[in-house]
């Protein structure tokens, strides 16, 4: 099976302006979360999908936006870039399950996102 | 909301050597994820802890799940170059795929 795939995989915008990042996930799998990495901050949690819904949202302020495509495909958008916004954007598959622990959670290589 | 702390921050070992990295939550821990990651890229998943006192291995990794003292530690054999990387510890309370991540350990093996 093919792994997580993120595109693009570098990107560079200038503030103010937006971004959409793409995340095709593991076949078969029906849940995507996005997660931001940065140096200060380390990894933190965006927002998942399933099924098309929004099922959990981290702590980012509305600029960060996001959706689920019928074929499980996810976009994250960013309006408004910041310099704080220059991150790892990461994103991650899993089959759906519900409960603790039921799924592993697959990750992409990420979207590299420099914002000047 | 739960909190990871990993010890240590960051580790140099040369090229034999055993080491082990804790990661400890501010909440009882109802399962762990454990990644490594290489600089600049995707995390590659290791194992997954489910239940208190539970233990995997994988070639030359072990992880072990304490549930009582909230804390699981990841334990490498006879270390190798290839196992430099970031090391990441996960948990999901919540159990819908909204993993807290740990603050990360810096592993650096000597040749």
């Amino acid at each position: 099976k093919a792994g997580v795939t993120q595109t693009p995989r570098y990107l560079i915008k200038t503030r103010g302006q937006q971004v959409t990042l793409s995340c095709s996930p593991i076949s078969g799998h029906r849940s995507v979360s996005w997660y931001q990495q940065t140096p200060g901050q380390g990894l933190q949690f965006l927002f998942e999908y399933f099924s098309e819904t929004q099922r959990n949202k981290g702590n980012f302020p509305g600029r960060f936006s996001g959706r689920q495509f019928s074929n499980s495909r996810s976009e994250m958008n960013v309006s408004t870039l910041e310099l704080g916004d220059s991150a790892l954007y990461l994103c991650a598959s899993s089959p759906g399950g519900q409960g603790r622990l039921k799924d592993t959670q697959y990750f992409g290589p990420g979207t590299r996102l420099t914002v000047l | 909301s739960q909190e990871l702390e990993q010890s240590p921050q960051s580790l140099i070992v040369q090229e034999g050597k055993n080491l082990t990295i804790n990661c400890t939550s501010s909440k009882t821990l109802y399962g762990l994820y454990w990644y490594k990651q290489k600089y600049g890229e995707g995390l590659i998943f290791l194992m997954m802890l489910q239940k208190g006192g539970e233990e995997k291995s994988h070639e030359k990794i072990t992880a072990k799940l304490d549930e009582k003292k909230q804390q699981s530690s990841l334990h490498i054999t006879a270390s190798q170059p290839s196992h430099a990387g970031i090391y990441l510890c996960g948990a999901d309370p919540g159990g819908y795929q909204k993993v807290t991540f740990g603050t990360g350990t810096k592993l650096q093996v000597i040749p």
